[in-house]
């Protein structure tokens, strides 16, 4: 399978606890983007690193790369419930079609007031 | 910002029918148009390349004679489910890049129940 893998799958946390998610992926990537969707909804483009990039900040959200290990992260600082929804990350590979995407099994999160 | 939209948002159908799904950029052209399927608390799975006149590209284990995809123009992707079955109920969601790297546009999502 071309898809990476995500941990944890699901996730509980408290309104002002940080969040991180990892994602882990198989191949060379041009880039590796993160995208948030709430139940039974389209895709949320969160944010987007390049692969000569190793960390992005966006808000509240933090993103970082490891092109050697071949794995991302993504923290959330301060969530709030409204955070509450599954999390992917998706990449595009090296020599792939523009906008081609990747997904990875996803995160669920959930924010508990 | 650009905007992709799907129509219909959601459709019920009898088992053997055929069903099409538009994907339209709104205000942007795209000579390239991706197609995922997503089934209950799973991921996104991409199932094919969508390219303006010309065939579309589709992922490996994809049925290209049960998903048929036309690429009309530049703005607008059809998707049709041929002789649907119960397996095929899923949620499906296009998607067309921008002009860079950094804008993907998603369409909202199809919701597709075949009895």
């Amino acid at each position: 399978s071309q898809q990476g893998e995500e941990d944890p799958q699901a996730l509980s946390i408290q309104e002002g606890e940080n969040a991180t998610m990892n994602c882990s992926y198989k191949t060379s990537i041009n880039n590796l983007q993160w995208y948030r969707q709430n139940s039974g909804r389209g895709l949320v483009h969160l944010i987007l690193i390049r692969s000569n990039e190793r960390e992005k900040h966006s808000g509240r959200l933090r993103v970082t790369l490891d092109t050697s290990k071949k794995s991302s992260s993504l923290l959330i600082t301060a969530s709030r419930a409204a955070d509450t929804a599954s999390y992917f990350c998706a990449t595009e590979h090296r020599g792939s079609t523009l906008g081609r995407l990747y997904f990875g099994r996803g995160t669920q999160l959930t924010v508990w007031p | 910002g650009a905007v992709v939209s799907q129509h219909p948002s959601r459709v019920i159908c009898k088992s053997g029918t055929s069903v099409k799904i538009e994907c339209r950029s709104l205000d942007f052209q795209a000579t390239t148009m991706f197609w995922y399927r997503q089934f209950p608390k799973q991921s996104l799975m991409l199932m094919a390349t969508s390219n303006e006149g010309s065939k579309a590209t589709y992922e490996q284990g994809v049925e290209k004679d049960k998903f048929l995809i036309n690429h009309a123009s530049l703005t607008l992707s059809t998707l049709t489910v041929t002789s649907a079955h119960p397996e095929d109920s899923s949620f499906y969601i296009c998607s067309a890049p921008g002009s860079s790297r950094e804008t993907q546009y998603f369409g909202p999502g199809t919701r597709l129940l075949v009895l």
